[in-house]
Formats: C-alpha cells, sequence, structure tokens
C-alpha cells in the first residue's frame, strides 16, 4: 500500500514569486511520481510525471519537480507563479509494473495574488 | 481527439433515490478508473475496469454501489439507495499503457438533500 502527504493544505505567495509545494510519499514497492492540478470546477489535469530517468521533471506551464529517492520526496517547483497558476494541485504515486490505481494526497491550494 | 466526458456534470436527488452516472473514456483506452474527490480531501479510488471486466473494486465503499463497463468502453456507475454522506464529485479517467498516465473527465457532481 502507498501514501501520499502533502504537508501544506494552502500556500498563498505574490505574483512573481518562487513557489515549492512538498510531497512525501511512503510505499513498500517501487512508485510512479505525478503532479495533477485541478482548476474550479474542473477535472485534474495532469501536470508532470515521473517514471524513470532523469530526477528532474519537466511540466506544463513552467513547472517542474525533482525526485529524491532517499527522502521519499517529490517537490513541485516555478521559478515565477503567474496568477492564473491559482488551483489545487495534487500529488500521485501509483505501484510500478501495469495497471494500477493512483494515490492521492489531501490537495494543496496555491493562492497567488498581484 | 476528444477526452474523457462524463454526464452529467451536475446530479441533485434525494435521500433514498438511485443515480447513475456515466463516463465516456478516450478511443481505445483499455483501462478505466472511478474515483470520488470529497470536499477539501485528494480523490479516492472506487473501482477499475481492464476492458470489460472490474479488475479491482476494493475501493467501492458498501453494495450500494455499483459499475458496469459491458462493452469495454462506456461505464456507468450506479449508486442505490443514495444517503447525504454519497455527496462528492466523481471523476472518471481511462488510460492506455502501463505507464499508467491517466487522463481524467471534469466530473460528476452529486448532491445528496
Amino acid at each position: 500500500a502507498q501514501s501520499v502527504t502533502q504537508l501544506d493544505s494552502q500556500v498563498p505567495v505574490f505574483e512573481e514569486a518562487p513557489v515549492e509545494l512538498r510531497c512525501n510519499y511512503s510505499s513498500s514497492v517501487s512508485v510512479y511520481l505525478f503532479w495533477y492540478v485541478q482548476y474550479p470546477n474542473q477535472g485534474l489535469q495532469l501536470l508532470l510525471k515521473y517514471l524513470s530517468g532523469s530526477t528532474l521533471v519537466k511540466g506544463i506551464n513552467g513547472f517542474e519537480a525533482e525526485f529524491n529517492k532517499s527522502q521519499t520526496s517529490f517537490h513541485l517547483r516555478k521559478p515565477s507563479v503567474h496568477i492564473s497558476d491559482t488551483a489545487e494541485y495534487f500529488c500521485a504515486v501509483s505501484e510500478i509494473g501495469g495497471y494500477s490505481t493512483l494515490t492521492f494526497g489531501k490537495g494543496t491550494m496555491l493562492l497567488v495574488s498581484p | 481527439g476528444a477526452g474523457v466526458s462524463q454526464t452529467p456534470s451536475n446530479k441533485v436527488t434525494e435521500k433514498g433515490k438511485y443515480v447513475e452516472l456515466r463516463c465516456d473514456p478516450i478511443s481505445g483506452h483499455t483501462a478505466l478508473y472511478w474515483y470520488r474527490q470529497s470536499l477539501g480531501q485528494g480523490p479516492e479510488f472506487l473501482i477499475y475496469f481492464q476492458g470489460t471486466g472490474a479488475a479491482d473494486d476494493s475501493g467501492l465503499p458498501n453494495d450500494r454501489f455499483f459499475a458496469v463497463r459491458p462493452e469495454g468502453s462506456v461505464s456507468t456507475l450506479k449508486i442505490q439507495r443514495t444517503e447525504r454522506g454519497d455527496s462528492a464529485v466523481y471523476l472518471c479517467a481511462s488510460s492506455l499503457d502501463s505507464q499508467n498516465i491517466q487522463y481524467f473527465g471534469a466530473g460528476t457532481r452529486l448532491s445528496v438533500l
């Protein structure tokens, strides 16, 4: 079984400032890692994924995340945020090896103000 | 191409009634997943289909919940004798490959009064 912890339920930040959203996971097996974004009243959109290879993963909208196996973390970062980045961000994991369900964290609400 | 489509987008019902929620996955995707997202929470797994069969239904909360996918494409989530605690957004996702990249629909917001 896996679990995902997103330590911050809400992160307020000013426009053009950098941001980091934290994600830690627990699993007895190897996992794939994902970040999804959810805009108000919309479904989940894949932001980026780590499957294998380079531990620094670049996604859409200027976001990136770094997989740290020793710390079991997959923190999401953006060097300069925009008002339009205001949304809920979910970290998720799934077991490697075929079709497998996603286990999500509780989400972090990123609030970008001018 | 078209993404995952879920209908209706909103459903309001009374306690005790029966509801059906529909999911139309991305064409050619063999795996289909249902999740439930309660207010302030991340999505929680309910059931997943590989083709026509339910490969894992361990997330269904009780026997009032049931889902089908008779032709391996469209899926219907059925809830009998709805309760106020069933109020949530029900999300559907589909995936094509073994690397499990799931694509989500916009969800159905179910409100049980």
